[in-house]
């Protein structure tokens, strides 16, 4: 089935700071892929997506590019902030049941 | 405005009680489906549903029944729950199989 691969945490950051985290799938056939953020206490909100290879996703400064050769979804910020503290999920969406496959998550924590 | 909503946001109670969390979509979604979390683990698909009166088993079904009646609606169902049911649940819905999901608020359940 399919699988994520996703940088563990947690990640400490001061403001201001570049942020990376890095996310590599399998997937069967030829996914969407996903980023969602969890902010404490909250459901799933989505951040950014991408749905062919190097499309690259954006949102509110957060940035990932689809690599389908490295079968990759890395996201990148060039400059966090404290309200960027919450726990990031790479989720690819594809298979015979076209269910999202989540990443184990990382926590991210950005101090000011 | 578009929302999955899920109830109860919290529930404790004892094994074998027969309980059952709603969750409603306003948005029309053929696709929905419900996931656990669980530290280090990430989330997991319990069970999806394409259409009315389609659904199938996901990735960790034994325990859970689902029934997709209405278009809108999807609620999971514990027959009999056991403490190893003590996760925090998510419903999800999306318009069709490759998109986004929207995520309701999750539903925090406690089986002693």
């Amino acid at each position: 089935g399919d699988s994520v691969t996703q940088m563990e945490g947690p990640v400490t950051l001061s403001e201001e700071a570049f942020l990376t985290i890095n996310c590599t799938y399998t997937a069967t056939g030829y996914p969407s892929l996903f980023w969602y953020v969890q902010y404490p206490g909250e459901g799933l909100q989505l951040l950014l997506k991408a749905t062919k290879a190097d499309d690259k996703g954006s949102n509110k400064g957060f940035e990932a590019t689809y690599r389908k050769e490295t079968t990759s979804f890395h996201l990148e910020k060039g400059s966090v902030q404290v309200s960027d503290s919450a726990v990031y999920f790479c989720a690819p969406r594809g298979g015979s049941n076209y269910k999202l496959t989540f990443g184990k998550g990382t926590l991210l924590t950005v101090n000011p | 405005e578009a929302q999955v909503t899920q109830n109860p946001r919290y529930l404790i109670t004892v094994t074998g009680k027969k309980l059952t969390v709603t969750c409603s979509q306003n948005m029309n979604h053929e696709y929905m489906s419900w996931y656990r979390q669980d530290p280090g683990l990430g989330l997991r698909q319990i069970y999806y549903s394409m259409n009315v009166e389609v659904t199938d088993k996901g990735d960790v079904p034994e325990g859970y029944k689902v029934s997709r009646k209405e278009k809108r609606n999807f609620p999971l169902i514990l027959e009999s729950p056991s403490p190893n049911q003590t996760s925090l649940y998510f419903c999800a819905s999306s318009p069709w199989t490759g998109a986004e999901a929207f995520f309701g608020q999750g539903t925090r359940l406690t089986v002693v």
